[in-house]
């Protein structure tokens, strides 16, 4: 079952913009994480936000998580034509296993 | 750089055909995972395992079957492919960790039957 649902779903910006993608989910949580994927390729894991934390920042990428709203959002600030990529968000759900949203499709355009 | 190998990174086959996807990793992982997904879309958790000997089905029924013998080793075996088992096949593995984890990813064998 699809835990997690972004929005949008693809997103087109200037290299040097901030790109900005949301996530939604359905039940409770103990943490939400996002990966990366490049086309054709695996996922990598970019950042993990606990139930407990609201705020997290990794470099260039903030998350926010509200478990209020059951939903967070990744921030990518100055963006570069390598972050061109999809980017999922991740919980896990009954015996400990991960499902992922549908994704965000990011290109950034050089 | 993750530590998990899948082989083949593509594969062309015809109907009817028996076929294994190997996937491998070297980081001593308990839990690995096979995932489908096709094009731009979410990822659906197709098997799992949490240790030798250990294999669960996930939340996508799928023809195929895992077998766990080795802890490094996590294949996935179609016995009869068809044109609806295209898709890409993703792998990945996990430390025992709770719910604490992050997944480790292989790059994927995108397959295509004919």
């Amino acid at each position: 079952s699809q835990q997690g649902e972004e929005d949008p779903q693809a997103l087109s910006i200037q290299e040097g913009e901030n790109a900005t993608m949301n996530c939604s989910y359905k039940t409770s949580i103990n943490n939400l994480q996002w990966y990366r994927q490049n086309s054709g390729r695996g996922l990598v894991h970019l950042i993990l936000i606990r139930s407990n934390e609201r705020e997290k920042h990794s470099g260039r990428l903030r998350v926010t998580l509200d478990t209020s709203k059951k939903s967070s959002s990744l921030l990518i600030t100055a963006s570069r034509a390598a972050d061109t990529a999809s980017y999922f968000c991740a919980t896990f759900y009954g015996n400990n296993r991960l499902a992922f949203g549908k994704g965000n499709q990011v290109v950034v355009i050089p | 750089e993750a530590d998990i190998y899948q082989t083949p990174r593509y594969l062309v086959i015809g109907t009817g055909k028996k076929i294994t996807l190997e996937c491998s990793q070297t980081m001593g992982h308990d839990k690995m995972y096979w995932y489908q997904q096709d094009p731009g879309m979410e990822l659906h958790l197709i098997h799992y395992s949490y240790g030798v000997n250990s294999t669960e089905k996930g939340d996508l029924s799928s023809e195929s079957t895992v077998s766990r013998i080795r802890t490094e080793h996590f294949p996935l075996t179609l016995e009869s492919a068809r044109p609806s088992h295209t898709s890409q096949y993703l792998c990945a593995s996990s430390d025992r960790q709770g719910y604490g984890e992050k997944l480790f990813f292989g790059s994927g064998t995108q397959l295509s039957v004919l």
